[in-house]
């Protein structure tokens, strides 16, 4: 069945240590995948979208083809970063329905 | 704006009752959608509609409704609530149902529902 995995339910890293956050996919074609964030006792939101190719908040997440990956990574976690992230797929034909992974809670220590 | 608006925030339901969940938004949006989130299974879709008066099935439809009669609005109907739909609802709407800029989803507060 085509899904999104996430493999870590959770992840803790200290303050300032890299982190990387993985997701892995089984859609087949051109893939739109994002990586959604749900701080504590906010709503969920959007983090970054892979065809944007930006850096929020200093993460960043490339997409790779080969090993159909779609990893979160940040270089230095902040306490701030602690949080709920979904890797997203948005179906490119079935109007923009949204497949989640099965999401990975940061903790980040001080 | 206030964006997606949930209500009730919170619920508690006998088994067998029924009762709707009220979604709203105000950006104008086509596409809106009700999801629910389950501990270790990530949020999962129950209905989607495109527009006013187009709606359909998600991922998990079963003992569910919905209904689109207006662009704002998009109610969550449980017909005879069941244990195994206690969970948190989270409504969301985009300007696009399409790919591109336009499909970043915008998600309501969610309400946390429990059925004895």
């Amino acid at each position: 069945a085509q899904r999104v995995t996430q493999p870590e339910k959770l992840l803790s890293v200290f303050k300032g240590a890299p982190v990387e956050l993985k997701c892995n996919y089984s859609y087949s074609g051109s893939p739109e995948l994002f990586w959604y964030v749900q701080y504590s006792r906010q709503r969920l939101q959007l983090l970054l979208r892979h065809i944007s190719r930006e850096s929020i908040k200093g993460f960043t997440a490339d997409l790779n083809k080969g090993e159909t990956s779609f990893h979160l990574k940040k270089p230095f976690a902040q306490e701030e970063d602690s949080a709920m992230y979904y890797c997203v797929y948005a179906g490119g034909t079935s109007y923009g329905k949204l497949t989640f992974g099965q999401g990975t809670i940061l903790t980040v220590h001080p | 704006n206030a964006g997606v608006t949930q209500t009730p925030k919170f619920q508690v339901l006998k088994t067998g009752q029924s009762m709707t969940l009220q979604c709203a938004q105000d950006m104008n949006h086509e596409y809106m959608s009700w999801y629910r989130q389950d501990p270790g299974m990530g949020l999962r879709l129950i209905h989607y509609s495109v527009g006013a008066g187009i709606t359909d099935q998600g991922e998990v439809p079963n003992g569910y409704n919905v209904s689109r009669s207006t662009t704002e609005d998009f109610p969550l109907r449980l017909l005879s609530a069941a244990p195994s739909q206690t969970s948190v609802y989270f409504c969301a709407s985009s300007y696009s149902p399409t790919s591109g800029a336009g499909n970043e989803q915008f998600f309501g507060p969610g309400t946390r529902l429990t059925v004895l």
